[in-house]
């Protein structure tokens, strides 16, 4: 049974600075590897999504790498900025276990 | 934490049929319920935003009339996907905002497929 696990749980930084989260999966048996953004209130905001077969995507500031034989994935968010402010939440696509979501990342910019 | 439960996990249909997907808040109240679905190689998107006791707010895109969206109760929500097509086939899931929370629940999703 797969389980997603995150760390922190919770981050507070002063803005402009770069800052990495983490997600960690116990099957490697992934179909692909997905982070998102909620803010609250609202639904969830697809960041990025990595198959199975690659290593890293990038859109903008963020950066997120997977390495299945470790079962890890890092979101790497660069310059963070007070809109950045929000709970970062990874999930892994098993081949037909549908998603398993991690507990997400709480993260405070300051301005 | 609080449990999500989504129904069925994994359904069938013909086309032309109608599919109705539950989605239930077990031990918490959930005045807001989200639809997402996600296509093959595709990231989840958000279809829509349920609030209990009024209407649903769909995403650009997605059809009011053929997702029915009803969230009739805090604690379930149903999507009822109408005259299924097999374009329509997809993974469906749900989560539950718990009040003020920010914290959002999801279920296990429906994977549906329409032959």
């Amino acid at each position: 049974k797969q389980e997603v696990t995150q760390i922190p749980a919770a981050l507070s930084v002063p803005e402009g600075e770069n800052l990495v989260l983490n997600c960690s999966f116990t099957d490697s048996a992934i179909y692909n590897l997905q982070w998102f953004r909620q803010d609250p209130g609202k639904g969830l905001t697809s960041l990025l999504l990595i198959q199975s077969s690659q290593r890293e995507q990038t859109s903008g500031r963020l950066n997120a790498s997977l390495d299945k034989s470790s079962g890890r994935s890092t979101l790497y968010i660069a310059a963070s900025q007070p809109g950045d402010s929000a709970t970062y939440l990874c999930a892994a696509d098993n081949y037909g276990q549908n998603f398993v979501f991690g507990p997400g990342t709480r993260l405070s910019v300051l301005p | 934490g609080a449990v999500v439960s989504q129904h069925p996990s994994r359904v069938i249909c013909k086309s032309g049929t109608s599919v109705k997907i539950e989605c239930r808040s077990l031990d918490f109240q959930a005045t807001t319920m989200f639809w997402y679905r996600q296509f093959p190689k595709q990231s989840l998107m958000l279809m829509a935003t349920s609030n209990e006791g009024s209407k649903a707010t769909y995403e650009q895109g997605v059809e009011k009339d053929k997702f029915l969206i009803n969230h009739a109760s805090l604690t379930l929500s149903t999507l009822t996907v109408t005259s299924a097509h097999p374009e329509d086939s997809s993974f469906y899931i749900c989560s539950a905002l718990q009040g003020s929370n920010t914290e959002a629940f999801f279920g296990q999703g429906t994977r549906l497929t329409v032959v």
